[in-house]
């Protein structure tokens, strides 16, 4: 049972223009939820947060929206850069009481951005 | 670089063996998590402790343990190894008890033969 799906394996996009990466949950019980950057050998990398109590937040050329009624969210980067190339990871998490650490991950998109 | 020192970055063993991975989480962080992944499931929570105390708990099988020591590096104790706990084992680390993995190490690879 896959709570959290990427269902995009990879995306190719153009430098300077718009990646858009999708993720839908299944879990009704997540009210956090994260995106993570991942290069070839090396572990995760936090990206961007955002609670469900909002539908938007953004940092820098990151901004991540959730859809709560449809169970979705996107991460967005705007320009999109070479260095961006990487595998990314969509992870949601619900309050176990004690810790949020128990974080259930998508399958992962590679992007790949073309000079 | 994250911060978070995971060691060794491959180790292969047999079947039936034991083996100890060892994470050194961020200075100053009080949070440790560890995440296995497989080619087929992806990346899986396994635990997560909090100043030397276990927080939350993930699937983590029968045959592995956990625990944070008082200068707060942690380790991941595997054994009766089968092939299939052949993945990438992950450390994470975080300054606070609820919040989630901020920092990652870059993984130790076991390898069951």
């Amino acid at each position: 049972d896959q709570q959290v799906k990427q269902n995009s394996p990879s995306l190719s996009v153009q430098e300077g223009r718009i990646s858009i990466l999708n993720c839908d949950y299944t879990n009704s019980m997540f009210d956090y939820f994260l995106w993570y950057k991942k290069y070839p050998a090396e572990g995760p990398t936090f990206l961007i947060s955002i609670s469900s109590i909002k539908d938007k937040n953004e940092d820098g050329r990151f901004t991540v929206f959730l859809n709560k009624s449809a169970k979705h969210l996107s991460l967005h980067i705007v320009p999109s850069q070479p260095g961006d190339s990487a595998v990314y990871f969509c992870a949601a998490s619900a309050y176990g009481g004690t810790s949020y650490g128990k974080l259930t991950f998508g399958q992962g998109t590679i992007l790949t951005v073309h000079p | 670089d994250s911060g978070v020192t995971q060691t060794p970055k491959h180790l292969i063993t047999a079947t039936g063996q034991r083996v100890t991975l060892r994470c050194s989480p961020r200075s100053g962080d009080l949070s440790v998590y560890w995440y296995q992944q497989s080619l087929d499931q992806g990346l899986q929570f396994l635990i997560h402790y909090y100043n030397g105390e276990e927080r939350a708990k993930g699937n983590i099988l029968e045959r592995f343990s956990a625990q944070q020591f008082p200068d707060l590096h942690s380790e991941l104790n595997l054994s009766s190894l089968e092939l299939g706990d052949s993945a990438l084992y992950f450390c994470a680390s975080s300054v606070g008890q609820g919040g989630q993995p901020q920092h990652f190490g870059d993984g130790t690879r076991l390898s069951i033969l």
